[in-house]
């Protein structure tokens, strides 16, 4: 089962912030948080990674609270381009790598 | 970020027959690598994770005599259906994963490869 839920669907204007939020309870000390976009047909493309507090690049925010049991991911300014499946994910830790469990994401719709 | 190929993106191939999809990490390597399928309208399903060198393991439910992946190489991993049928029929995703400099990992994926099984 996937360790994180998050709203199956979300609907934004262009020029709007989008706000996505992912609980994830039952997240481990090591585990860190990752956001992928997903458009059809495509394989999932990274957003932005996270283990406390905030991290920022330049497509994206990403907040974490002191738990850590949620996670906002914050995109500025969504264009059209935007609309996408959006998936939160918390890596399982294993020796060398993290597996993932994917859930059922955000679909995201921007319209004009 | 980094890079990972998979190739090719479409194949058709006949009821019976084995098809090969490459997955290639262009610009790190990688000693685990994972394969996917995806149902139309379904999220990712992970088959199986594969580490260089050694036997992949395989999720609860797949056959791991039909799903062949072998890992020869840092930089590459390949999955071989084995005698194909229209219920292989999927989207296959394959991912390589980079260890960050803070500790985390990340999996980078390929483009996918469309499988359609007559």
């Amino acid at each position: 089962l996937a360790k994180t839920t998050q709203p199956i669907s979300m609907d934004s204007y262009e020029g709007q912030e989008v706000n996505i939020t992912c609980s994830h309870n039952n997240i481990a000390t090591n585990d860190y948080i990752t956001w992928y976009q997903q458009f059809p047909s495509q394989g999932p493309r990274f957003i932005i990674q996270g283990y406390k507090t905030k991290v920022t690049n330049e497509v994206a925010s990403l907040f974490i609270p002191a738990d850590r049991k949620s996670s906002t991911l914050s995109l500025p300014r969504v264009s059209l381009s935007d609309t996408a499946v959006y998936y939160c994910l918390v890596g399982e830790e294993n020796t060398g790598f993290q597996k993932l469990v994917f859930g059922t994401g955000t679909r995201l719709l921007v319209s004009p | 970020g980094a890079v990972v190929s998979q190739h090719p993106s479409w194949v058709i191939c006949k009821s019976g027959t084995s098809v090969k999809i490459e997955c290639r990490s262009l610009d790190f390597q990688a000693t685990t690598m994972f394969w996917y399928r995806q149902f139309p309208k379904q999220s990712l399903m992970l088959m199986a994770t594969s580490n260089e060198g050694s036997k992949a393991t395989y999720e609860q439910g797949v056959e791991k005599d039909k799903f062949l992946i072998n890992h020869a190489s840092l930089t590459l991993s390949t999955l071989t259906v084995t005698s194909a049928h229209p219920e292989d029929s999927s989207f296959y995703i394959c991912s390589a994963s980079e260890i960050t400099s803070s500790g985390g990992h990340i999996q980078y994926f390929g483009a996918g490869t469309r499988l359609s099984v007559l």
